[in-house]
């Protein structure tokens, strides 16, 4: 069974510091895109960041750009969003997200997610 | 990358169709069909539900369909079910490894 973890949320000041974490299982890690997707509390999904598989390639959405880094460690099956200067607007769930692969290629869609983990940015 | 125009809020009796219009630009919807469709039940996380414009996972009933015309996708649920009452979220590749999501719906059944 697919199961993706996350953990890492919690509450941090204006400006502080942040590294989620997601737990991959039940499937081959080193062969998924994986994905953070947020969502601010009352509102709509938000894409964040992609990882290939083997981490050559990333994106981050404008929003985070510079502030956050999505990695990923294929022998410990974890994938990580570190997250700095944080700001008041970035308080939202994050979901950690597989992408739709099979035999090398993927698929441009998301097809397991995990059940998220809330970052609070408060004074 | 701006959000895709979802309306806010369709709703239906049980055994009706509704239909959730989602528009982009020709940089996202009208560029590419890679357009998914996502629905989430409250505190829940999202299930796909349609991907690649109209193809439907395994498990997911054939009452939800999806298509594309130019810049707008579309969802339509038919024969409504009072399971069905969740919010729906399109997404579509924007090339780059970029994606961007709708504003989101809200569906409800009467």
């Amino acid at each position: 069974e697919v199961q993706l973890v996350e953990s890492g949320g919690g509450l941090v000041q204006p400006g502080g510091s942040l590294r989620l974490s997601c737990s991959a299982s039940g499937f081959t890690f080193s062969n998924y895109a994986m994905h953070w997707v947020r969502q601010a509390p009352g509102k709509g999904l938000e894409y964040v960041s992609a990882m290939s598989s083997n981490g050559g390639s990333t994106y981050h959405a404008d929003s985070v750009k510079g502030r956050f880094t999505i990695s990923r460690d294929n022998s410990k099956n974890m994938l990580y969003l570190q997250m700095s200067s944080l700001r008041d607007e970035d308080t939202a769930v994050y979901y950690c997200v597989r992408e739709s692969c099979s035999g090398g290629d993927c698929y441009l869609h998301f097809d397991y997610w995990g059940k998220g983990t809330l970052v609070t940015v408060s004074s | 990358q701006s959000a895709l125009t979802q309306p806010r809020s369709v709703s239906g009796s049980p055994g009706q169709s509704v239909t959730i219009s989602c528009t982009g630009t020709s940089s996202d919807v009208g560029g590419y069909k890679y357009v998914s469709w996502y629905q989430q039940h409250p505190g829940k996380a999202p299930k796909l539900m349609i991907y690649d414009v109209s193809k439907r996972p395994s498990g997911v009933p054939d009452r939800f369909s999806g298509s594309k015309s130019g810049n707008t996708a579309s969802l339509t649920i038919s024969g409504l079910q009072a399971e069905d009452e969740a919010d729906y979220y399109c997404c579509s590749y924007a090339g780059s490894y970029a994606y961007v999501f709708g504003t989101g719906t809200k569906v409800t059944v009467l």
